[in-house]
């Protein structure tokens, strides 16, 4: 079966271009995950969608960050207006049933690495 | 904001030797997950353990919890040149820092 997929893996903009990352989680995996990974650095959870109730957007660093889920499907993380610091890989992970419950492990994609020049 | 904190930040050692990595969090959790992460891509799972276990283990790992100290550790026994990567703990969706582990051959 196939994992979760991310694309495009590389992406390459210019400072105050808008960039739009795609995440494809597993099939059936209900809760998906969006983080961000800044070079050497650990991950800094962004974004978790839950099914249909409403996602914890608590660790958007500013409002040129948005995700959107639609049911159990693919997500699409949106930075608006892009500035130097947002260069870092973006990692997206879906798990079966919501962490701190069942305890499923997360499933990881490959990241796309944003580099905003 | 993350809830893990690892320590060391990063361990050297040979092969064969044993490798330890600490954990500690601030909040009640239900479970503390391990992941291993190589050259920065995405993560891959190692162990779950949940808030009512003390010790578990997966072939040449062994993870502890202490949840009166709110600290896990990871051991990975009789560590071997691919076991060099970055470690993280995760509790709550929340990941640390990591530890970048080096065997040397």
């Amino acid at each position: 079966g196939a994992g979760v997929s991310q694309s495009p893996s590389n992406k390459v903009t210019e400072k105050g271009k808008d960039v739009e990352l795609r995440c494809d989680p597993i099939s059936g995996h209900t809760a998906l995950y969006w983080y961000r990974q800044r070079l050497g650095q650990g991950l800094e959870f962004l974004i978790y969608f839950q099914g249909n109730s409403a996602p914890d957007k608590s660790g958007l660093p500013s409002d040129r960050f948005s995700a959107e889920r639609t049911g159990e499907s693919v997500s699409t993380l949106t930075i608006q207006r892009t500035q130097q610091e947002d260069s870092a890989v973006y990692l997206c992970a879906s798990s079966f049933s919501p962490d701190g419950q069942g305890g499923s492990p997360l499933h990881f994609g490959n990241g796309t690495r944003l580099t905003v020049t | 904001s993350q809830q893990g904190e690892e320590d060391p930040q990063a361990l050297s050692i040979q092969e064969g030797e044993n490798a330890t990595m600490n954990c500690s969090y601030k909040t009640s959790i239900n479970n503390l997950q391990w992941y291993r992460q190589n050259s920065g891509r995405g993560l891959v799972h190692l162990i779950l353990i949940r808030s009512n276990e003390r010790e578990k283990h997966s072939g040449r790992l062994r993870v502890t919890l202490d949840t009166s100290k709110k600290s896990s550790s990871l051991l990975i026994t009789a560590s071997r040149a691919a076991d060099t990567a970055s470690y993280f703990c995760a509790t709550d969706r929340r990941f640390g820092a990591g530890t970048r582990l080096t065997v040397k051959p």
